[in-house]
């Protein structure tokens, strides 16, 4: 059994670019959620993916757009960069929607924006 | 809006001490509370949860809604348990979109 797996795991970029995070999700898992984690606080939610549909979204700007494929690994992708998005990208998977059971997180994507 | 507050940034405690790690929540409807634990080096992991009702590495916590809170606590500190604690609330029907706190660092001196 795999567990959550990320990539990249540090990458840098300019403001103003772009940039595409991706995330596998634990084996057997068709949902998953990422989350953006500023330097001293916790994981703050950006939205969720359930069989490649967005299912909910927190308090983040429609520049951070997402994508679920078939096999349900998941993308998160980040348009007009600016310097506040610099911060740690979990990615998150769990058995279904409907679970309230365990969240498996991949060890995360840091991004620094210059 | 739901909210976790954390009040300690650190905590420090020697081996063998009593800890507790505070959390507070305001949520409007029937929460899901949960504790997270990351070691250093280490991915986030969930810790325990409050639907669950177990004591998991000797740690507990028990869910006041009278007080709104879902402290940790473990009767003897060990110095393995040093890490960063999370809170963490959900509606019940979905632990996937969660609010955290912004962690506890417990440091448990020798």
């Amino acid at each position: 059994e795999t567990g959550v797996t990320q990539s990249p795991t540090h990458l840098i970029k300019t403001r103003g670019q772009q940039v595409t995070l991706r995330c596998s999700s634990q084996s057997g898992h068709n949902t998953v959620s990422w989350y953006q984690q500023a330097l001293g606080q916790g994981p703050q939610f950006i939205f969720q993916y359930y069989r490649e549909e967005e299912n909910g979204r927190g308090n983040f700007p429609p520049r951070f757009s997402g994508l679920q494929f078939p096999n349900y690994s998941s993308e998160l992708n980040v348009n007009a960069l600016e310097l506040d998005d610099s911060a740690l990208y979990l990615c998150a998977s769990s058995w279904d929607q409907l679970s309230t059971g365990e969240l498996f997180f991949g060890e995360g994507s840091r991004l620094t924006v210059l | 809006a739901q909210r976790v507050t954390q009040p300690e940034k650190l905590l420090s405690v020697f081996k063998g001490a009593p800890v507790e790690l505070k959390c507070n929540y305001s949520y409007s409807g029937s929460p899901e509370l949960f504790w997270y634990v990351q070691y250093s080096r280490q991915r986030l992991q969930l810790l325990l949860r409050h639907i669950s009702r177990e004591s998991i590495k000797g740690f507990t916590a028990d869910l006041n809604k009278g007080e709104t809170s879902f402290h940790l606590k473990k009767p003897f500190a060990q110095e393995e348990d040093s890490a960063m604690y999370y809170c963490a609330l959900s509606s019940n029907t979905n632990a996937g979109k969660s609010t955290f706190g912004d962690g506890t660092t417990l440091t448990v001196k020798p």
